[in-house]
C-alpha cells in the first residue's frame, strides 16, 4: 500500500498569510494526487486534482504542485473561511490512500 | 440538484449487521464508479471500496474484505454496502463519494455525501 504522509499536522497563520501544506508519497505516484477540504458540518470539496488542477469553482488562491513523491497545497492569501482540515489522497492505485489531515486555523 | 444522500447509521453491537444506502442525484449514476470512504472519530479519511459504474467490478481495502459487501442498483440511483461481523474499530461517519472519472480504476472524488454514523458498541 502506498503511505501519504501530510506535515504539518497543524498551522496556525493571520489573514493573508501564505500557507503551505505538504504532502509525500511512499512511492512514486506521478501527478495522481488530489486535495480535499474538509469543514465540520459540511461537505467534503475537492480542491486540487492531477497534482495541480484546480476544482471548478475553488478560488484560485488555492494551488497545488508537485510529482513524483512530494507534493504541496499552497493558500496565497489565508482568508476565515478556509479555516478547516486539508487530505491529501493518492489516485494512482488501490487501495485508494489520504494523509494524515492538516488542520488550518486563524492566529 | 447534484448531491449524494446517505442513510442507514446506527448504533450495532459487536458482531452485528448493517446496509448503509447513498441516494445520488444530478448525475448519470450509472456512468461513474462509486466508493465508500469512513472517518473514525477525530481520525483521518479511511478508503473502504469502490465498484464500477456497471456493478462489474469491486475492490475493497483488505480489514473490510470478507465482512463488507458493495453493490449498487442503477435503476434506483443507489450505492449500498452491507457490513457484517462488525467490530468496534468500524465505528465511523461512512460516506459515499462519487469518481471524478467514468473509467474503472483508481481515482479521485469529486462529489461526496454528508455521511452516515455507524457505532459498533456493546
Amino acid at each position: 500500500d502506498i503511505q501519504m504522509t501530510q506535515s504539518p499536522l497543524s498551522v496556525s497563520a493571520s489573514v493573508g498569510d501564505r500557507v503551505t501544506i505538504t504532502c509525500r508519497a511512499s512511492q512514486g505516484i506521478s501527478s495522481w494526487l488530489a486535495w480535499y477540504q474538509q469543514k465540520p458540518g459540511q461537505v467534503l470539496k475537492l480542491l486540487i486534482y492531477d497534482a495541480s488542477r484546480l476544482q471548478g469553482g475553488v478560488p484560485t488562491r488555492f494551488s497545488g504542485n508537485g510529482s513524483g513523491t512530494d507534493f504541496t497545497l499552497t493558500i496565497s492569501s489565508l482568508q476565515p473561511e478556509d479555516i478547516a482540515t486539508y487530505y491529501c489522497q493518492q489516485a494512482v492505485s488501490f487501495p485508494l490512500t489520504f494523509g494524515g489531515g492538516t488542520k488550518v486555523e486563524i492566529k | 440538484e447534484v448531491q449524494l444522500l446517505e442513510s442507514g447509521g446506527g448504533l450495532v453491537q459487536p458482531g452485528g449487521s448493517l446496509r448503509l444506502s447513498c441516494v445520488a442525484s444530478g448525475f448519470t449514476f450509472s456512468n461513474y464508479p462509486m466508493s465508500w470512504v469512513r472517518q473514525a472519530p477525530g481520525k483521518a479519511l479511511e478508503w473502504v471500496s469502490i465498484m464500477s459504474g456497471s456493478g462489474g467490478s469491486t475492490y475493497y481495502v483488505d480489514s473490510v474484505r470478507g465482512r463488507f459487501t458493495v453493490s449498487r442498483d442503477n435503476s434506483k440511483n443507489t450505492l449500498y454496502v452491507q457490513m457484517d461481523s462488525l467490530r468496534a474499530e468500524d465505528t465511523a461517519i461512512y460516506y459515499c463519494a462519487k469518481g471524478g472519472g467514468s473509467a474503472w480504476g483508481p481515482d479521485w472524488f469529486d462529489l461526496w455525501g454528508q455521511g452516515t454514523l455507524v457505532t459498533v458498541s456493546s
